[in-house]
């Protein structure tokens, strides 16, 4: 079985701009978590997506938002990139939302420069 | 209130020595317990979890973990450590609390391991 998948792995954005990562969960799984990882605040939950429906969010600002398709996949989005977000930025996919086992993605790292 | 605090920052051993990373935690309710490893520039992987079954945890590649729950801790053990074990570790508590389901990951512990 395929794992989760991300793309692009590597984005390199100027100040300003926005930005769109994508994740395809492992086949059979309908939950979708994203999380940021920075050197300085370690590994932050972004928000959580179930059966295309967002469950649970972090502390991010509106910047950040996202959405599931009803094929699962999920996609994030980042609006009016700043400096700070920066970051490897992980999808997680699980079997449901009360499925605690999460499966990682290999990360998308997006440099703002 | 969930809280997940990974004792060592950084903790360094010799090939072949026992591994002991050291995790507490705090929980309102009754939690699951993850360990994840994660090597340079990849995403996490599953080492083992706990969900309110045995409290010995075996995981892959020879880790296994303990649930005492008298001491809120959760420790990483592996009998032998390899090279290839070389990585950073986050242990990470989840719960289904009234807020709804929360994942809180520990600031991680980065072993080394020396020849």
């Amino acid at each position: 079985k395929a794992g989760v998948t991300q793309t692009p792995r590597y984005l390199i954005k100027t100040r300003g701009q926005q930005v769109t990562l994508s994740c395809s969960p492992i086949s059979g799984h309908r939950s979708v978590s994203w999380y940021q990882q920075t050197p300085g605040q370690g590994l932050q939950f972004l928000f959580e997506y179930f059966s295309e429906t967002q469950r649970n969010k972090g502390n991010f600002p509106g910047r950040f938002s996202g959405r599931q398709f009803s094929n699962s996949r999920s996609e994030m989005n980042v609006s009016t990139l700043e400096l700070g977000d920066s970051a490897l930025y992980l999808c997680a996919s699980s079997l449901t939302v009360s499925s605690y086992e999460q499966y990682f993605g290999p990360g998308t790292r997006l440099t703002v420069t | 209130a969930q809280s997940v605090t990974q004792l060592d920052s950084h903790v360094s051993v010799s090939e072949g020595t026992p591994v002991l990373l050291r995790c507490n935690y705090s929980s309102s309710y009754s939690p699951s317990l993850f360990w994840y490893v994660q090597h340079p520039n990849k995403g996490l992987q599953l080492l083992l979890k706990y969900t309110s079954a045995a409290t010995l945890v075996k995981g892959i590649n020879g880790f296994e973990a303990e649930f005492k729950k008298s001491e809120t801790s959760f420790h990483l053990t592996k009998p032998s450590a390899h090279m290839s074990d070389a990585a950073e570790y986050f242990c990470v508590v989840s719960d289904q609390g009234t807020g709804g389901f929360k994942t809180i990951f520990g600031a991680g512990t980065r072993l080394f391991v020396k020849a």
